[in-house]
């Protein structure tokens, strides 16, 4: 079975552009969520999404939006970049119901 | 409400040297606890996971101890290896909502 995919890996913007990154669960996994991760604030959750509905959001101001389509597959958006969104996005899938997530490689976003 | 403490880095040893990683977690219920790994540049692998007091979870000679009465579930490795050289990241599942809490994560070094 295929693993959570993330593209693009690797994404150069620019401030005030806004940008959207694309995950795609596990087949059968209706649940994704979204975590930045950085060197200095570590692993920090942004939201999450089961059958098309956001179930919980982390402490992100409002440039920061996601939405899941009936196929499971997610994407989030950072509008209005700023130099402090440069970061790992990590998605992560699980199973209704299970209590295990599974993570994909991750999009490096480096803002200018 | 719910949180992990996990052993700060980062932390170097010799090959075949013992490893522990401390984490301690506070939650109203019992959660599953887990272990994951980041290789440099990927996103993070289950490595293992407990789901009940006093479960060990094990994979690749890792192991780990889901204690109640600690509130701990510290990471061990009898002899660790070149290739064990990674961040660690200990991470509360989901307890009453449906969040994961992660540690901020632990470097390890291995050198020959």
């Amino acid at each position: 079975k295929a693993g959570v995919t993330q593209t693009p890996r690797y994404l150069i913007k620019t401030r005030g552009q806004q940008v959207t990154l694309s995950c795609s669960p596990i087949s059968g996994h209706r649940s994704v969520s979204w975590y930045q991760q950085t060197p200095g604030q570590g692993l920090q959750f942004l939201f999450e999404y089961f059958s098309e509905t956001q179930r919980n959001k982390g402490n992100f101001p409002g440039r920061f939006s996601g939405r899941q389509f009936s196929n499971s597959r997610s994407e989030m958006n950072v509008s209005t970049l700023e130099l402090g969104d440069s970061a790992l996005y990590l998605c992560a899938s699980k199973l209704a119901g299970q209590d295990t997530q599974y993570f994909g490689p991750g999009t490096r976003l480096t803002v200018l | 409400g719910d949180s992990v403490t996990q052993m700060e880095g980062p932390v170097t040893l010799s090959e075949e040297a013992f490893l522990t990683i401390n984490c301690t977690y506070t939650a109203t219920g019992y959660p599953s606890l887990f272990w994951y790994v980041q290789y440099p540049g990927e996103g993070l692998q289950l490595l293992l996971k407990a789901t009940k007091a006093d479960d060990k979870g094990s994979n690749k000679g890792f192991e780990a101890t889901y204690r109640k009465e600690t509130t701990s579930f510290h990471l061990e490795k009898g002899s660790v290896q070149v290739s064990d050289s990674a961040v660690y990241f200990c991470a509360l599942g989901p307890n009453t909502g449906n969040q994961f809490y992660f540690g901020t994560g632990t470097s390890l070094t291995v050198i020959p």
